[in-house]
């Protein structure tokens, strides 16, 4: 089971780029790397998936270096609807013991 | 497209009485999930089913029970509620990743519960 580690909790101005890492020491060799984003009073949602280097969709892109023992979400130019928790996932597939939702970054974007 | 529909929303029971929350999803996924939230943590899987006619146990399967009716529904049931038991329950579902890969989970709104 590879366990993640993220900061508890950051704080950004509106119009920055916020960049989130997480660590997964053991990242096993199948394993994939997901974030999501949860809002209050809502159920998480995906927001990029990576194996290794870099993916970018409309949201965010997704760094992952060579050694693939850590990885950073960057989100560019927040805005205050981007507060919210994020969450860093690794696993192979998203059964059981392979998926497990840490507590999370908790963003927030003051004005 | 209404994607994961959970009902009910928010539910009060005493402690001892039985309830089931119903999950149903749209996506013609084959794999679902439930999944509880306590204040301030992460989601935990309490069971899920990779595909119709199975289900498994997750981090937290005491005190529940599940059925995947068809593809389509995942219900969760408590038999006899506990106060411990209070908590935010989601649902999700996804492709099954066996067969597609590592596929990303949707969820629904949460049932919020409270077990007096």
């Amino acid at each position: 089971l590879a366990k993640t580690t993220q900061p508890i909790s950051m704080d950004s101005y509106e119009g920055q780029e916020v960049n989130i890492t997480c660590s997964h020491n053991n990242i096993a060799t199948n394993d994939y790397i997901t974030w999501y984003q949860q809002f209050p009073s809502q159920g998480p949602r995906f927001i990029i998936q990576g194996y290794k280097t870099k993916v970018t969709n409309e949201v965010a892109s997704l760094f992952i270096p060579a050694d693939r023992k850590s990885s950073t979400l960057s989100l560019p130019r927040v805005s205050l609807s981007d507060t919210a928790v994020y969450y860093c996932l690794v696993g192979e597939n998203n059964y059981g013991q392979n998926f497990v939702f840490g507590p999370g970054t908790r963003l927030s974007v003051l004005p | 497209n209404a994607g994961v529909t959970q009902t009910p929303k928010f539910q009060v029971l005493k402690t001892g009485q039985s309830m089931t929350l119903q999950c149903a999803q749209d996506m013609n996924h084959n794999s679902m999930y439930w999944y509880r939230q306590d204040p301030g943590m992460g989601l935990r899987l309490i069971y899920y089913s990779a595909s119709e006619g199975t289900t498994d146990k997750g981090e937290v399967p005491n005190g529940y029970n599940v059925s995947r009716l068809n593809k389509r529904e995942f219900s969760l049931r408590l038999e006899s509620a506990a106060p411990s038991q209070t908590s935010v329950y989601f649902c999700a579902s996804s492709w099954d990743t066996r067969t597609f890969g590592n596929q990303p989970q949707h969820f629904g709104d949460g049932t919020r519960l409270s077990i007096l």
